[in-house]
């Protein structure tokens, strides 16, 4: 089992629509656990992160926390085409007394006009 | 904002050649993360360092090595370039929340 799994792929939505993009990850300790939007040819850029259970909203994104159910998801509300990108999911594993940053392989998203 | 540096955005290496891959960060955070990207494998992890001079092994480190001589600066090794280490390479550096360099493409030739 993956560390930290995502659906590749590609997601495709109207312009206006609801995108939901999961996750899933294997460790119960993780604490930490990110979203980042990274479009072709570019490094990765975050922009979100929540640590505890619940919802966390910042403008159209919402990002959901469920540790029972070791399941994170992104929703991005009144989706746009500039918002055509792969999304990564990111957790925070302790691994060996250290702290790794483990990333999904990502979910591809294609908002059409 | 935090300000991470990759020392070159493209470099193309003959096979067999040592490469160096530099990285510098200006927040002071402790943290730092080489990764590499590849179509359809996402970012796996390198190595990773926790603090001057501390460097842990990632999940595909072979082929590859580190130095943290300076919290700022994390250097990635590859001691002798073969072509299946054409990748891209992306450093971060980490308070908790993780922020990327623009990325190295190394193609090896």
């Amino acid at each position: 089992q993956k560390e930290v799994e995502q659906n590749s792929g590609p997601l495709s939505v109207p312009e206006g629509a609801i995108a939901s993009l999961n996750c899933t990850y294997s460790d119960r300790g993780s604490q930490s656990f990110f979203w980042y939007r990274q479009y072709s040819g570019k490094s990765p850029e975050l922009i979100m992160f929540i640590y505890s259970n619940g919802d966390k909203e910042d403008g159209r994104f919402t990002a959901q926390l469920n540790k029972a159910s070791q399941y994170v998801s992104l929703l991005i509300r009144d989706s746009q085409p500039s918002d055509s990108a792969t999304y990564l999911c990111a957790v925070i594993l302790f691994s060996g007394g250290y702290n790794k940053l483990i990333f999904g392989a990502g979910t591809r998203l294609a908002v059409h006009p | 904002d935090v300000k991470v540096t990759q020392s070159s955005r493209y470099l193309v290496k003959r096979t067999g050649e040592k490469v160096f891959l530099e990285c510098v960060q200006d927040m002071d955070h402790e943290n730092m993360f080489w990764y590499r990207q590849d179509p359809g494998l996402g970012l796996r992890l390198i190595y990773f360092s926790y603090d001057v001079k501390m460097k842990e092994k990632g999940d595909i480190p072979e082929g590859y090595s580190v130095s943290r001589e300076k919290k700022e600066r994390f250097s990635l090794i590859l001691e002798s370039a073969s072509t299946n280490q054409t990748s891209m390479y992306l450093c971060a550096s980490s308070d908790n929340r993780a922020f990327f360099g623009q990325g190295t493409r190394l193609t090896v030739v």
